[in-house]
């Protein structure tokens, strides 16, 4: 079974800081890959950064990285810098490329960024 | 302007009465998903298509119909539509079935009530 956790309910950040939002993940499958989203209470959905299983480099996107860690099965969203827009809602999501095309997402962690 | 397209954006209906919700894509795109999102259980995939005339459950299949008859309409069909399923629909879609070419990008959404 493929699965998806986010343990933070909710975060706080002070603008300007660095915040890690926290993904684990399970499967058995060698070939994944890994996706951050973005919700902001406007409700759309907003593709922020891709992981591989195979990349060797840790992805980045701006102010966005991936924080890779495959033996533990976690991939953190560091978000550097915050600003006010950040605030929103952020999911985790998987898919394994050999056991499926089914794509699993996390509950989600809500991130407040506080001027 | 490449895009996914959902309509209708808010629906209300009554326990019974069949109701489709369309979604269109403008990139020419292998895979095409619905999701549901609902309150502290982030998303979950009620069906995909990996191309015309393949569709496969997901993880929450029940009470949901769909079909792929042409590359860029993936309609979701709700034959009888019950008050649990009042929720927000997200329609998905994404270049094909590799690497970063599994990159989703999202339709607004659909927020629906079943009284």
């Amino acid at each position: 079974a493929q699965k998806i956790t986010q343990t933070q309910p909710g975060m706080f950040v002070q603008e300007k800081e660095a915040v890690t939002l926290d993904c684990t993940y399970d499967t058995s499958d060698p070939s994944y890959g890994l996706f951050w989203y973005k919700q902001p209470s406007s409700g759309e959905m907003i593709f922020l950064i891709y992981q591989g299983s195979y990349d060797q480099q840790n992805a980045t996107e701006g102010r966005y990285s991936l924080n890779f860690q495959k033996a533990r099965k976690s991939a953190n969203l560091v978000i550097s810098a915050s600003q006010l827009g950040d605030s929103a809602m952020y999911f985790c999501a998987m898919r394994g490329m050999n056991t499926g095309n089914q794509f699993y997402f996390g509950t989600g962690t809500s991130l407040t960024v506080i001027p | 302007e490449a895009q996914v397209t959902q309509n209708p954006r808010y629906l209300i209906t009554v326990t019974g009465k069949k109701l489709t919700v369309t979604c269109s894509q403008n990139m020419n795109h292998e895979y095409m998903s619905w999701y549901r999102q609902d309150p502290g259980l982030g998303l979950r995939q009620i069906y995909y298509s990996m191309n015309v005339e393949v569709t496969d459950k997901g993880d929450v299949p029940e009470g949901y119909k769909v079909s792929r008859k042409e590359k860029r309409n993936f309609p979701l069909i709700l034959e009888s539509p019950s008050p649990n399923q009042t929720s927000l629909y997200f329609c998905a879609s994404s270049l094909g079935a590799t690497g970063a070419k599994n990159i989703q990008y999202f339709g607004a959404g659909t927020r629906l009530s079943v009284l």
